[in-house]
């Protein structure tokens, strides 16, 4: 199978820009979450879709959205940028069935706001 | 909500058998206790997981105490290449429950 794929893997934005980033399930995984990783805050959870319904969320602010296709690739947008939003973004999808999972993660894109 | 804490940094050398520790305090009933290796600009790879005892499989092992408030994961005959970050991450996967990835633990192995 193939694995999770995000695309883009690099970007490169201005403050105020508004971003959306893509990512691709393992194929016949229905559950998709969203990661911010920044050297200063680590790897921190953004928000899980499953079957296009946002099932968990963490703390991030309103700027941070994303959504669910039926065939589970999700998207990621970050509105209204700011330069602490430099980080690399990072996807895992998991099957999403209940108990014990495992998260498999793609590559990042990695987003550079100046 | 569970967090975790790690040792930020740990060093090894080659062929030795390493131990990182991750302290989960508030860890929740329905929780999950996993570990996964990250290199850089890579996304993170899962090792192993358990809910408690021990738990083995080709890489590494992962030692859940009785009162599962910490985990351990031993890494048995280190080499260069499992220079890495090592996170420990604790969450179930019902609604509402939330995923925390700890500090993570930087391993550097020496030749």
């Amino acid at each position: 199978k193939a694995g999770v794929t995000q695309t883009p893997r690099y970007l490169i934005k201005t403050r105020g820009q508004q971003v959306t980033l893509s990512c691709s399930p393992i194929s016949g995984h229905r559950s998709v979450s969203w990661y911010q990783q920044t050297p200063g805050q680590g790897l921190q959870f953004l928000f899980e879709y499953f079957s296009e319904t946002q099932r968990n969320k963490g703390n991030f602010p309103g700027r941070f959205s994303g959504r669910q296709f039926s065939n589970s690739r999700s998207e990621m947008n970050v509105s209204t940028l700011e330069l602490g939003d430099s980080a690399l973004y990072l996807c895992a999808s998991s099957s999403g069935d209940s108990g014990p999972e495992t998260q498999y993660f793609g590559p990042g894109t990695r987003l550079l706001v100046l | 909500l569970a967090k975790t804490t790690q040792p930020i940094s740990m060093d090894s050398y080659e062929g030795q058998e390493v131990n990182i520790t991750c302290s989960h305090n508030n860890i929740a009933t329905n929780d999950y206790i996993t570990w996964y290796q990250q290199f850089p600009s890579q996304g993170p790879r899962f090792i192993i997981q358990g809910y408690k005892t021990k738990v083995t499989n080709e890489v590494a092992s992962l030692f859940i105490p009785a009162d599962r408030k910490s985990s351990t994961l031993s890494l048995p005959r280190v080499s260069l290449s499992d220079t890495a970050v090592y996170y420990c991450l604790v969450g179930g996967w019902n609604t509402g429950n939330q995923f925390y990835f700890g500090t993570g633990t930087s391993l550097t192995v020496i030749p």
